[in-house]
């Protein structure tokens, strides 16, 4: 299986820039896709196809990469954007998660 | 709006049944492939099975192959998950998710359901 690696946590300020990345153990061309989930809530839809914003999210998220390198992006982050961030790809079956980076704000 | 309502959870023993259900409202649900994901307690998410928009195709993950079943009924607009043989390291929150048409990822999510195996 494509193993996907994701800095477990992170610490930021509101209106600080920050970055999430994910890592892919073997290619996954552009198929990495993020979702963000709050506390207790299901996930929702933030970038497709890695760079593409999903309809409805606000311009402040925004995605990169491809092959085995990705990243997620917020600018400039905001209190409402504590929540676990995972990146998933759809390129080598079966298709896989990375293990979450948890979001706080200081 | 799109809407994706699972039921069906409980707690149930080890070796035993269940059977999840997923009411979709707000788009034509036979368009759309749908798939299910679990979330283990305090873990992250784990794609479990997919269904194509007309049923003819279904996959799932190795664990789970031979002992779930994906299914659909178009004409109630309803995905079903019939889990058999069911192990302690399948409890979690199961969410239905329906898949964009051209490319596998999940454009919407219901809001879960529990299962907890357990003796």
């Amino acid at each position: 299986d494509t193993v996907l690696t994701q800095s477990p946590a992170l610490a930021v300020s509101p209106g600080e820039r920050v970055t999430i990345s994910c890592r892919a153990s073997e290619s996954v061309s552009t198929l990495m896709h993020w979702y963000q989930q709050k506390p207790g809530q299901q996930p929702t839809l933030l970038i497709y196809l890695a760079s593409n914003l999903e309809s409805g999210v606000p311009a402040r998220f925004s995605g990169s990469g491809s092959g085995t390198d990705f990243t997620l992006t917020i600018d400039p982050v905001e209190a409402d954007d504590t929540a676990t961030y995972y990146c998933q790809q759809s390129w080598n079956d079966p298709w896989t998660f990375g293990g979450g980076t948890k979001l706080e704000l200081k | 709006e799109v809407q994706l309502v699972e039921s069906g959870g409980g707690l149930v023993q080890p070796g035993r049944s269940l059977k999840l259900s997923c009411a979709a409202s707000g788009f034509t649900f036979s368009n759309y492939g749908m798939a299910w994901v679990r979330q283990a307690p305090t873990k992250g998410l784990e794609w479990v099975a997919t269904i194509s928009y007309d049923g003819s195709s279904t996959y799932y993950r190795d664990s789970v192959k031979g002992r779930f079943t994906i299914s659909r009924d178009n004409a109630k607009s309803t995905l079903y998950l019939q889990m058999d043989s069911l192990r302690s390291e399948d409890t979690a929150t199961y969410y239905c998710a329906r898949e964009d048409t051209t490319v596998p990822y999940f454009d919407y999510w219901g809001q879960g359901v529990m299962v907890t195996v357990s003796s």
